[in-house]
């Protein structure tokens, strides 16, 4: 019963194609998050949504497109893949409205552009 | 923006050494504070955090970190290292004021040598 589980794991794909992220929470969290982590393991913040509603937009190119269905799901498409997308994307979860405590992370997906 | 710096990308101690890792915050109001540590090909995991109830904390793994607020650090630290403890560890950052963004330094991998 993992809380935080992402799908796939592993992507490899061509410059200049489609691709999506799922994630799905089981912890009840009203928060979830997605991070991009690059090769030199820096974990910068893309997008935060709260209960469905987006509240964190950092710069991230608009070929970038959050998707939150519900509260327990939060999926992130990228249109016309670049090289410098190759990354790892982790999905992240915390209780809204409560800054003190932890997000959970699931496992990552990396994703390889060729 | 708060932030938090990590001094020193790369850590080394033999096994059974002491291990410290650097971490500063930049902010004039004690923030929320989060160590995370990653394995290999994995996602993070909460190792400890401070939010203002104790100054010393301790956490999994025999690990512990003390928030001095006139040093503005986090440092963490452990008595003995062990060869499983060889990871990317991550300090981390949320305002007290509100807000849901978690921000990372940039990560100290801690290498444990025989």
């Amino acid at each position: 019963d993992t809380a935080v589980s992402q799908t796939p794991k592993y992507l490899v794909t061509q410059m200049g194609n489609d691709k999506s992220i799922k994630c799905e929470q089981n912890l009840g969290h009203d928060t979830m998050y997605w991070y991009k982590q690059d090769s030199k393991k820096f974990l910068k913040i893309m997008f935060s949504y709260n209960n469905k509603e987006l509240i964190i937009n950092e710069t991230v190119p608009n070929r970038f497109s959050p998707k939150s269905p519900d509260k327990a799901h939060l999926n992130l498409h990228i249109n016309s893949l670049e090289l410098g997308d190759s990354a790892v994307y982790f999905c992240a979860s915390s209780p809204g409205g409560r800054p003190n405590t932890e997000a959970f992370f699931g496992q990552g997906t990396r994703l390889t552009v060729v | 923006a708060q932030s938090v710096t990590q001094l020193g990308s790369h850590v080394s101690v033999s096994e059974g050494a002491l291990v410290l890792l650097r971490c500063n915050y930049s902010s004039s109001v004690p923030p929320y504070l989060f160590w995370y540590v990653q394995y290999p090909n994995q996602g993070l995991q909460l190792l400890l955090k401070y939010t203002s109830a104790a100054t010393l904390v301790k956490g999994i793994n025999g690990f512990e970190a003390e928030f001095k607020k006139s040093e503005t650090s986090f440092h963490l630290t452990k008595p003995s290292a062990h060869m499983s403890d060889a990871a990317e560890y991550f300090c981390a950052v949320r305002p007290t004021g509100g807000g849901n963004k978690l921000t990372f330094g940039t990560g100290t991998q801690l290498k444990v040598e025989l």
